[in-house]
């Protein structure tokens, strides 16, 4: 089955910038999507079609893409970050949606 | 503002049916332009797509849950829902609904409005 890889945890201080990545094989064709969740609360979408913010979210989070491998870039990292972020995107075909394993980002 | 909405039983037995439904306010579920999907987390864990169904019933489920997976959908009560078979105690998990907009022909889409998500908890 298809899986997109992240890992597991990324830490940096206040002000820095996060960078979180997420690879898979199908990932040049396929669109990746990030969703920042915070403890007891719902998913909530942060980039799609790998680049685009959706209205409301912050201006220092971007999303890239290059080959196989998608980046969230979170630039002047601030407390209420920290959080769970995951990728998702889907296989070859589209037809199969996939979550990457999470990766915890931590404010020092 | 479009909003979504679990319901079901919190608690289910091992080799029962988890049965939950999703119900969607502020539009239609009729809109040609999104799916609508089913994602659980079980508990400390990640997310995982259990499926998504379209307003006239073509339906998209994980391979890995393909043979225990129903999912429906109820144009006139604007509501989806999910059906899970012979669960186990590895199916207790919080499981959130959520509208899912197309990326394109055969490109993945993304998942913009979810909701609240509720604890199923599979145990005798």
């Amino acid at each position: 089955s298809y899986e997109l890889t992240q890992p597991p945890s990324v830490s940096v201080s206040p002000g820095q910038t996060a960078r979180i990545t997420c690879s898979g094989d199908a990932l040049p064709k396929q669109y990746a999507y990030w969703y920042q969740q915070k403890p007891g609360q719902a998913p909530v979408l942060v980039i799609y079609k790998d680049s685009e913010r959706p209205s409301g979210i912050p201006e220092r989070f971007s999303g890239s893409s290059s080959g196989t491998t998608v980046t969230l870039t979170i630039s002047g990292v601030q407390a209420e970050d920290e959080a769970d972020y995951y990728c998702q995107s889907a296989d070859s075909s589209g037809t199969y949606e996939v979550f990457g394993g999470g990766t915890k980002l931590t404010v020092l | 503002q479009l909003q979504l909405q679990e319901s079901g039983p919190g608690l289910v037995k091992p080799s029962e049916t988890l049965s939950l439904t999703c119900t969607v306010s502020g539009g239609s579920i009729s809109s040609s332009s999104y799916y609508w999907g089913w994602i659980r987390q079980p508990p400390g864990k990640g997310l995982e797509w259990i499926g998504s169904i379209y307003y006239s019933g073509s339906t998209y489920y994980n391979p890995s849950l393909k043979s225990r997976v129903t999912i429906s959908v109820d144009t006139s009560k604007n509501q989806f829902s999910l059906k899970l078979s012979s669960v186990t105690a590895a199916d207790t998990a919080v499981y959130y609904c959520a509208r899912r907009f197309m990326g394109g022909e055969h490109r993945s889409g993304g998942m913009d409005y979810w909701g609240q998500g509720t604890l199923v908890t599979v145990s005798s």
